[in-house]
C-alpha cells in the first residue's frame, strides 16, 4: 500500500519569506512522486514530478522539491513567496508494479501575508 | 487545445435520480480517472482506466460506475445518489498511470 501525508493543512508566510510545505510519503518500493497545485475554483495543475532522475527537481513558478529517500520525505520550497502563490498544494504518490493508482494527500492551503 | 472536458460543470439533484457525469479528453491519453475532493480528506480516486474496456476500482468506488467504450469518453454514473455523495468531482488523463495528470475543471454535485 501507499500513502502520503502532509504536515500542516494551513501555513501561513510572508510575502517574499521562504515557503516550505512538508509531504512524506510510505511505498514498499520506489516511488513517483508529484505536487500539484489548485487555486480557487479551479482544476489541478502539476507542479513538479519525482520519477527516480534526479533528486532535487524544479518546476514552474519557482518552486522546486527534494526527493530524500532516508527521511522518505518529498518536501515543497520556494525562496521567496508571492501573493499569486496562494492555493492550495497536494502531495501525491504512485509506483511501478503496483495498479497504477494515484493517492493524494489531504492538501495543505497556503496563505500569502502582505 | 489540449484539455479535458465535464459535463455538467454544477449539478443539484434529489436523492435516488440517476444521473451521469460526462468526461471527454482530446489528447489521446490512454489513461483517465475520476476523484472527488471533500474538505479534510483531499482528493480520493473513484475508478481509473488504463485504456479502453479497462477499467478498475480506486479507494472510493462505492454507489459509483464507469464505463470506457472509446479512448476519449469516460463517464461517471451515480445509478441512485445519495446525500454523501455531496462532493466535488475530477476527471483526469495521462499518456499512462505513472504520467503527469491533466485534470478537467471540477463538477460539484449537490445531492439532495
Amino acid at each position: 500500500a501507499q500513502s502520503v501525508t502532509q504536515l500542516g493543512s494551513h501555513v501561513s508566510v510572508s510575502e517574499g519569506a521562504l515557503v516550505l510545505l512538508r509531504c512524506n510519503y510510505s511505498s514498499s518500493v520506489p516511488p513517483y512522486l508529484f505536487w500539484y497545485v489548485q487555486y480557487p475554483n479551479q482544476g489541478l495543475q502539476l507542479l513538479l514530478k519525482y520519477t527516480s532522475a534526479a533528486t532535487l527537481v524544479k518546476g514552474i513558478n519557482g518552486f522546486e522539491a527534494e526527493f530524500k529517500k532516508s527521511e522518505t520525505s518529498f518536501h515543497l520550497t520556494k525562496p521567496s513567496a508571492h501573493m499569486s502563490d496562494a492555493a492550495e498544494y497536494f502531495c501525491a504518490v504512485t509506483r511501478w508494479g503496483g495498479n497504477e493508482k494515484l493517492t493524494f494527500g489531504t492538501g495543505t492551503r497556503l496563505t500569502i501575508i502582505p | 487545445e489540449a484539455q479535458v472536458t465535464q459535463n455538467p460543470r454544477y449539478l443539484i439533484t434529489v436523492t435516488g435520480k440517476k444521473l451521469t457525469v460526462t468526461c471527454s479528453q482530446n489528447m489521446n491519453h490512454e489513461y483517465m480517472s475520476w476523484y472527488r475532493q471533500d474538505p479534510g480528506l483531499g482528493l480520493r480516486q473513484i475508478y481509473y482506466s488504463m485504456n479502453v474496456e479497462v477499467t478498475d476500482k480506486g479507494d472510493v468506488p462505492e454507489g459509483y460506475k464507469v464505463s470506457r467504450k472509446e479512448k476519449r469518453n469516460f463517464p461517471l454514473i451515480l445509478e441512485s445518489p445519495s446525500p454523501n455523495q455531496t462532493s466535488l468531482y475530477f476527471c483526469a488523463s495521462s499518456p499512462g498511470g505513472l504520467e503527469t495528470q491533466y485534470f478537467g475543471p471540477g463538477t460539484r454535485l449537490l445531492v439532495l
